[in-house]
């Protein structure tokens, strides 16, 4: 079975743009989890998605958004991008039966460069 | 406020055991997790407890004491590919689910 994928794997932007990141879960997973990773540090989460609505919110501006498409996959965006925002971007995808804390599974991350 | 420590570097020897600690305070607990992940990759899942005691998977076990808001992960015969980063990660429980993590405790194994 595939694991979770993620696209693109590098992305170089300008300060001020904006950015799509995209996320396929594991099949027969209906959560996405969307995390950043600086350098050195543990991942920082962002979003997390169920059954196409947002279940938790990390405390990231409002410039970050993201949705959950009918097949589960998902879309994590920037806008207004700044040079603190390069970092390695993770998305993992669990079961989330919401009895028990479900394993999350990564996919490879997408590392964003900002310059 | 909700924290989880780890320490930030540790250095062992191929062969040896090393233990890697977690301590953690968040405002609910439903399970805690370890992950590894080398540099430049992914977390990948190494264990998850949620009740109190020990979980062994062949070299790696964990340890969880919820009274003490601490954990444990202990690496029997250590090899070369030991060498990344161990995460340690509390499952909050309540209307925000959501994992909160450590920075990570970076694992030097030397031959």
């Amino acid at each position: 079975d595939a694991g979770v994928t993620q696209s693109p794997t590098h992305l170089i932007k300008t300060r001020g743009q904006h950015v799509t990141l995209r996320c396929s879960p594991i099949s027969g997973h209906k959560s996405v989890s969307w995390y950043q990773q600086v350098l050195g540090q543990g991942p920082q989460f962002i979003f997390q998605y169920y059954e196409k609505e947002e279940r938790g919110r990390g405390n990231f501006p409002d410039r970050f958004s993201a949705r959950q498409f009918p097949n589960y996959s998902s879309e994590l965006n920037v806008n207004a991008l700044l040079l603190g925002d390069s970092a390695l971007y993770l998305c993992a995808s669990s079961r989330e039966t919401g009895l028990i804390a479900d394993t999350q599974y990564f996919g490879p991350g997408t590392r964003l460069t900002v310059l | 406020g909700q924290n989880i420590d780890q320490p930030t570097e540790m250095t062992a020897t191929e062969g040896a055991i090393v233990q890697i600690n977690c301590t953690y305070q968040t405002s609910g607990f439903n399970g805690l997790f370890w992950y590894q992940q080398h540099a430049g990759e992914a977390p990948t899942f190494l264990s998850y407890n949620v009740l109190d005691g020990l979980e062994e998977k062949g070299r790696f076990s964990s340890f969880l004491s919820r009274s003490k808001g601490y954990s444990y992960l202990l690496l029997k015969e250590l090899q070369m590919k030991d060498s990344a980063s161990y995460l340690c990660a509390v499952h909050n429980a309540g209307n925000n689910r959501k994992l909160i993590w450590g920075l990570g405790t970076s694992l030097a194994v030397n031959p």
